[in-house]
C-alpha cells in the first residue's frame, strides 16, 4: 500500500501556542489530501480537504482560522493548530488521494494541550 | 450526507470464537473500506470492498451494494484482534473523502 508519513506522532503543547503537523507521501504525488480528527472513544470526522496550490475546503463547524492547512507541494500537506486550547486536544490523522481506489492514512498525531 | 451505522457497538469474545460485524450505509457508494485501529491509533487497511466478497486469512468481508450493507467476518479470533473496527464509505465523486461509522470495539479474551 501507499506510504503516508505523519509527524509528529505525539505532541504536548501549552495553551495559546501553535502546533504544526506534517503529512507527507513517500512514494506518490497527491493532488488532494484529507485531514480528520478523532476525539477519545469517538469516530473519525473529516475536518478539511486540501488541494495542492489552492485553499483548503473546510467542513461545517471547523474554524479555518484556527486550523490552517497548507498544501504546498504534491507530497506535503501541513495542518497548523493555532492558539491551541485544551479542547483542541485530539487525534489528528491525514489521508491522501493516490489516484487509485483505496485510501491510505498516516500514523496520526496525538495532540495534548495543557 | 451519507449515514454509516455499525453494529454491534461493543463485542466481547473468547479466543477462538467467530464474529460478524455489520455496516449499513444510506446511499450508493464508490468506496467502502474496513479498518482496524490499533492501540496507537493507526488505521490498518483491512479491505477495500465497495462490492463483492474478499478474504484475507482469518478475515473476510462481503458488501451487498444494492442492499447497502457490508459484513466483516473474523474467524478463530485471537487476542491481537482486539481493537476498534471501522467501516468507512466514500460517496460518488470522491473515493477518498470518507464518512466513518462509529466503530465496533472488539475485545478478545484469552
Amino acid at each position: 500500500g501507499a506510504v503516508v508519513s505523519q509527524h509528529p506522532s505525539r505532541v504536548i503543547c501549552k495553551s495559546g501556542t501553535s502546533v504544526k503537523i506534517e503529512c507527507r507521501s513517500l512514494d506518490f504525488q497527491a493532488t488532494t489530501m484529507f485531514w480528520y480528527r478523532q476525539f477519545p472513544k469517538q469516530s473519525l470526522m473529516l475536518m478539511a480537504t486540501s488541494n495542492e496550490g489552492s485553499k483548503a475546503t473546510y467542513e461545517q463547524g471547523v474554524e479555518k482560522d484556527k486550523f490552517l492547512i497548507n498544501h504546498a507541494s504534491l507530497t506535503l500537506s501541513t495542518l497548523t493548530v493555532t492558539s491551541a486550547h485544551p479542547e483542541d486536544s485530539s487525534f489528528y490523522i491525514c489521508s491522501m488521494d493516490r489516484g487509485l481506489t483505496e485510501a491510505f492514512f498516516g500514523q496520526g498525531t496525538r495532540l495534548t494541550v495543557v | 450526507g451519507i449515514q454509516v451505522e455499525q453494529s454491534p457497538p461493543d463485542l466481547i469474545l473468547q479466543e477462538g470464537a467467530n464474529s460478524t460485524l455489520r455496516c449499513n450505509f444510506s446511499d450508493s457508494v464508490n468506496n467502502l473500506q474496513w479498518f482496524h485501529q490499533n492501540p496507537w491509533g493507526q488505521l490498518i487497511n483491512l479491505f477495500y470492498i465497495p462490492s463483492g466478497t474478499k478474504q484475507n486469512g482469518r478475515l473476510s468481508a462481503t458488501t451487498v451494494a444494492t442492499e447497502r450493507y457490508s459484513l466483516l467476518y473474523i474467524s478463530s479470533s485471537q487476542t491481537t484482534d482486539s481493537g476498534v473496527y471501522f467501516c468507512a464509505v466514500g460517496g460518488r465523486g470522491s473515493n477518498y473523502k470518507l464518512t466513518f461509522g462509529k466503530g465496533t470495539l472488539l475485545t478478545v479474551n484469552p
